[in-house]
């Protein structure tokens, strides 16, 4: 499977800001691209997902940029919040295939 | 809760042993992923069955096989336990098993001793 990097391994942002994770992809074939949060002991948990026809979707204070030229996509959140401390994964996949992720963000949002 | 289900939450056994995993996907879900999630590799997908075939493999062992019933409930069976395979396994479940939402069940935590 081709790999997805994922960045920064971690952040700390305080309440109210906005974080920042980003992804790059290599197989140019992948056409489907979410993100997945997690907290300590339970499964990933799908946030929000986007497919390359559009560069931007937005749920919530949820939002992915998406740059196909660039193969990246990233996730902001909007007015961040303690209870989004948790573990973010970005993820890609193509046709029927499973998901390659990435290796996660550590995010942190200080009261 | 996202509808999928697993059993069992924690299962601890021995080398050479063999445990199978189990997982009920979201009513109305036909697709089943398997997945492994560790410090060193990460979250890595195993292997999808779609209504009962399989659709995908991933990085999955000659060890480790799976099947998916007619009720479509899964079953991921793991033999010859190595202490590297001690990990957190995940079901997911989607309705076509093509470029839809993955939702994941809690988790099987194996511990091989």
């Amino acid at each position: 499977q081709q790999q997805v990097k994922q960045s920064p391994q971690s952040l700390i942002v305080q309440k109210g800001g906005i974080p920042i994770i980003n992804c790059a992809y290599e197989n140019t074939a992948f056409d489907y691209f979410p993100w997945y949060q997690q907290f300590p002991g339970k499964g990933p948990a799908l946030l929000i997902a986007i497919r390359p026809d559009v560069s931007e979707k937005k749920e919530g204070r949820f939002t992915i940029s998406f740059n196909k030229s660039a193969k990246q996509f990233s996730l902001h959140i909007m007015d961040s919040q303690p209870g989004d401390s948790a573990t973010y994964f970005c993820a890609a996949s193509w046709g029927a295939d499973g998901l390659t992720f990435g290796k996660g963000t550590h995010l942190i949002i200080q009261p | 809760d996202s509808g999928v289900t697993q059993t069992p939450k924690h299962l601890i056994t021995a080398t050479g042993q063999r445990v199978t995993l189990r997982c009920s996907p979201r009513s109305g879900d036909l697709s089943v992923y398997w997945y492994q999630q560790s410090l060193d590799q990460g979250l890595q997908f195993l292997i999808q069955y779609y209504n009962g075939e399989e659709r995908a493999k991933g990085n999955i062992l000659e060890r480790f096989s799976a099947q998916q019933f007619p009720d479509l409930h899964s079953e991921l069976n793991l033999s010859s336990l190595e202490l590297g395979d001690s990990a957190l396994y995940f079901c997911a479940s989607s309705v076509s098993g093509t470029r839809d939402e993955q939702y994941f069940g809690p988790g099987t935590r194996l511990t091989v001793t």
